[in-house]
């Protein structure tokens, strides 16, 4: 099974600030590897898709970089409601899997 | 507009079976991949199991395996999860979950989740 490994596990930050979180595969995963935003009560979004394309609809602070075991979701100029937990998740393991998530990151209001 | 919306959760006793929902409206279902994935209390998130579009293949967890059946009723926009002998550690929100393009793993639109609570 493919293990993903998240740092910083959280994180606590001001508003307006960079923040980057980590996501190292325990295997090359190529591109196939997307990040999600999860508040506490509400389903889960996804934000950035195969390592780097931003959903529809993402605002444009939010990028994905990395390619092969190592990744980076960087949120730029923090907004309040940026304030969640952050997943990432792989899904070149399928078929016949498992698909496997990050531990999570959650970034807090400094 | 993408909306799923899962039914079927509730407290339910050691053993004993459950089935849970999920109604889909605003894609074409049967030309997507489905999937569920749970997060149990204070937990991240746990992918169940996917089912193809045309419900010939799927795929679960070893967490799961033999005791969950996903399904769906591409003639009702319908997708299932049958959980038989629930165990305590299967207690937490399911998330009905489409997936993008022709993937099978790239979650893209969740539902609110239903929670199931496994206790005696």
């Amino acid at each position: 099974d493919i293990q993903l490994t998240q740092s910083p596990s959280s994180l606590s930050a001001s508003v307006g600030d960079r923040v980057t979180i980590a996501c190292q595969a325990s295997q090359d995963i190529t591109k196939y590897l997307n990040w999600y935003q999860k508040k506490p009560g509400k389903a889960p979004k996804l934000l950035i898709y195969d390592a780097s394309n931003l959903k529809t609809g993402v605002p444009s602070r939010f990028s994905g970089n990395g390619y092969g075991r190592h990744f980076t979701l960087t949120i730029n100029n923090l907004q309040p409601e940026d304030f969640a937990t952050y997943f990432c998740q792989q899904y070149d393991d399928l078929p016949p899997g498992p698909l496997t998530f990050g531990g999570g990151t959650k970034v807090e209001i400094k | 507009e993408v909306h799923l919306l899962e039914s079927g959760g509730g407290l339910v006793q050691p053993g004993g079976p459950l089935r849970l929902s999920c109604a889909a409206s605003g894609f074409t279902f049967y030309n997507h991949a489905m999937n569920w994935v749970r997060q149990a209390p204070g937990k991240g998130l746990e992918w169940v199991s996917t089912i193809v579009g045309s419900g010939s293949a799927t795929y679960y967890a070893d967490s799961v395996k033999g005791r969950f059946t996903i399904s769906r009723d591409n003639s009702e926009n319908t997708l299932y999860l049958q959980i038989s002998s629930p165990r305590a550690e299967d207690t937490a929100i399911y998330y009905c979950v489409k997936a993008g393009g022709q993937s099978l793993g790239l979650f893209e639109y969740w539902g609110q989740g239903t929670l199931v609570t496994v206790s005696s």
